[in-house]
C-alpha cells in the first residue's frame, strides 16, 4: 500500500469559517508534509512533522494550523482564511533516514490533494 | 536553497524517446537530483534520483552529467499517459527538504 488518502477532495469555505484537511498514511512513515499549489505554480512546502513533531514551519500565516495527533495522520485546521488562499492543498509523507526526514535517498509520497476554495 | 532550471514545455511523439534537461548550476556535493512529475488533478508522483551515478528504473533514466551541474531525464517510449508536468528537484541541506522548480509540461502527440 503505497497511498496517501487526503480528504476532502474538494473543500469551499467562506472567509469566517473554520474547517480541517485530513490526511492519512499506512506506510509507517514518520515524516509528513504540507504542501500548497497554485494554479500552474510548483508546489510550496508548508509544514514538516518528523515522529509527531513539527519539524519546518515555512513561515506559514497562523490562519493555517497544523497537527499529528499520531504516526498516520496529519490534519490542517483552516480558520479565517483570504480569497488568496484557495490553492490545491497536498498532504505527503516519507521514511525518516538517519534521523532525517527529506528526499536524500528517499521517496516521498504525495497524495492527490484537496482543492480548497476561500469565497 | 539551489535552483533547477528546465524549459517551460516540449513536445514528442507518442512511441518516441523523450529527453528532458535540467540545468542545476550551484547544486552542491550532497544535493540529490530528484524528478517528480504531476499528471493534470493529481499529487506529483516519483519518477527517479540519484546523487552521481545515472540510474535506470522501470518509468526512466537519468543521466547526470560528470560535474552534477545538469541532468537528463529519459522516457524511453512516450505514451500519451506520460503526458504531464516533470519537475527537476534538488534535495538539500540538513533534512534534504525538496524543493521544487517550474517544471517542464511534456505533451506527447498521438
Amino acid at each position: 500500500d503505497t497511498e496517501v488518502t487526503q480528504t476532502p477532495k474538494h473543500l469551499v469555505m467562506g472567509m469566517t469559517n473554520k474547517k480541517s484537511l485530513k490526511c492519512e498514511q499506512h506506510m509507517g512513515h514518520r515524516a509528513m508534509y504540507w504542501y500548497k499549489q497554485k494554479a500552474k505554480k510548483p508546489p510550496e512546502l508548508m509544514f514538516v512533522y518528523s515522529y509527531e513533531k513539527l519539524s519546518i514551519n515555512e513561515s506559514v500565516p497562523s490562519r493555517f494550523s497544523p497537527e499529528c495527533p499520531n504516526s498516520s495522520l496529519l490534519n490542517l485546521h483552516l480558520h479565517a482564511l483570504q480569497p488568496e488562499d484557495s490553492a490545491l492543498y497536498l498532504c505527503a509523507s516519507s521514511q525518516v533516514i538517519r534521523g532525517m526526514w527529506g528526499a536524500s535517498g528517499n521517496t516521498i509520497y504525495f497524495g492527490e490533494g484537496s482543492w480548497l476554495t476561500v469565497v | 536553497d539551489a535552483k533547477t532550471t528546465q524549459p517551460n514545455s516540449m513536445e514528442s511523439n507518442e512511441e518516441e524517446p523523450v529527453h528532458l534537461p535540467c540545468n542545476h548550476s550551484t547544486i552542491s556535493g550532497t544535493d540529490y537530483i530528484h524528478w517528480y512529475r504531476q499528471l493534470p488533478s493529481q499529487g506529483p508522483e516519483y519518477v527517479i534520483h540519484g546523487l552521481t551515478s545515472n540510474v535506470n528504473n522501470r518509468m526512466a533514466s537519468l543521466a547526470i552529467a560528470e560535474d552534477r551541474k545538469s541532468s537528463t531525464l529519459i522516457l524511453h517510449r512516450a505514451t500519451l499517459r506520460d503526458a504531464a508536468v516533470y519537475y527537476c528537484t534538488l534535495s538539500g541541506g540538513s533534512n534534504y527538504k525538496l524543493t521544487f522548480g517550474k517544471g517542464t509540461l511534456l505533451t506527447v502527440n498521438p
